[in-house]
């Protein structure tokens, strides 16, 4: 089974650090880690990715659990626009399968 | 550059009508995918194609059909709609190696009388 299993929804406050957890306990060595958010009436973008090691970016940051099995995406200061379902997923076929993501909810 | 561009972006339908929504992509890339969005609910694959002339089955294909005559562009068909699928129809598409991010266009809102 390719999906990965995310909490429905998570809020937090604006300006506070926000983690979001993945799991995918059935990955495969050769899977990477991708995670796009949804902005409401938006499709999805890309936000970040990653194999083993932790990565950075001007968006985010992504934490990866050695053993592979669940990863966290970090934003280091939750904003009014950072209010979006984010989806974790699998890349390693050719089929990339969403599930439902979390909803982000942030408060002023 | 424009990237992921659908069209329309939105239809209203009546039961047994038939359109074609179509996806074009400008970065060369060889992937692409269909999906719909219903209220709630995470992105369900309708078919995919890995590359010109080429199409797959995903997660939900019945009464869809597509076509990818065009590396650039890959359309969906509906030949009788339902009202089950109204919906929101996003494309998307990727290069061929993992670590290429999924690039999505707008979305199209079809609703079905």
């Amino acid at each position: 089974d390719a999906k990965t299993t995310q909490p429905n929804s998570m809020e937090s406050n604006e300006e506070e650090p926000v983690h979001l957890p993945c799991n995918h306990s059935t990955i495969s060595g050769t899977d990477y880690i991708h995670w796009y958010r949804q902005l409401p009436s938006q499709g999805p973008e890309y936000v970040i990715h990653g194999l083993t090691s932790n990565v950075n970016n001007r968006m985010a940051s992504l934490a990866i659990a050695e053993d592979r099995k669940s990863s966290t995406l970090i934003l280091h200061r939750a904003t009014l626009r950072d209010a979006a379902v984010y989806y974790c997923i699998r890349r390693g076929s050719y089929i990339p399968t969403f599930g439902r993501g979390t909803s982000l909810i942030v408060h002023p | 550059n424009a990237g992921v561009t659908q069209t329309p972006k939105f239809r209203v339908l009546k039961t047994g009508q038939s359109m074609t929504l179509l996806c074009a992509q400008d970065m060369n890339h060889e992937y692409m995918y269909w999906y719909r969005q219903d209220p709630g609910m995470g992105l369900r694959l309708i078919h995919y194609s890995v590359g010109e002339g080429t199409t797959a089955k995903g997660e939900v294909p019945d009464g869809y059909n597509v076509s990818r005559l065009k590396k650039q562009n890959f359309l969906l068909g509906l030949e009788s709609a339902a009202p089950s699928q109204t919906s929101v129809y996003f494309c998307a598409s990727s290069p061929i190696v993992y670590t290429g991010e999924l690039f999505f266009g707008e979305g199209s809102r079809l609703t079905v009388l």
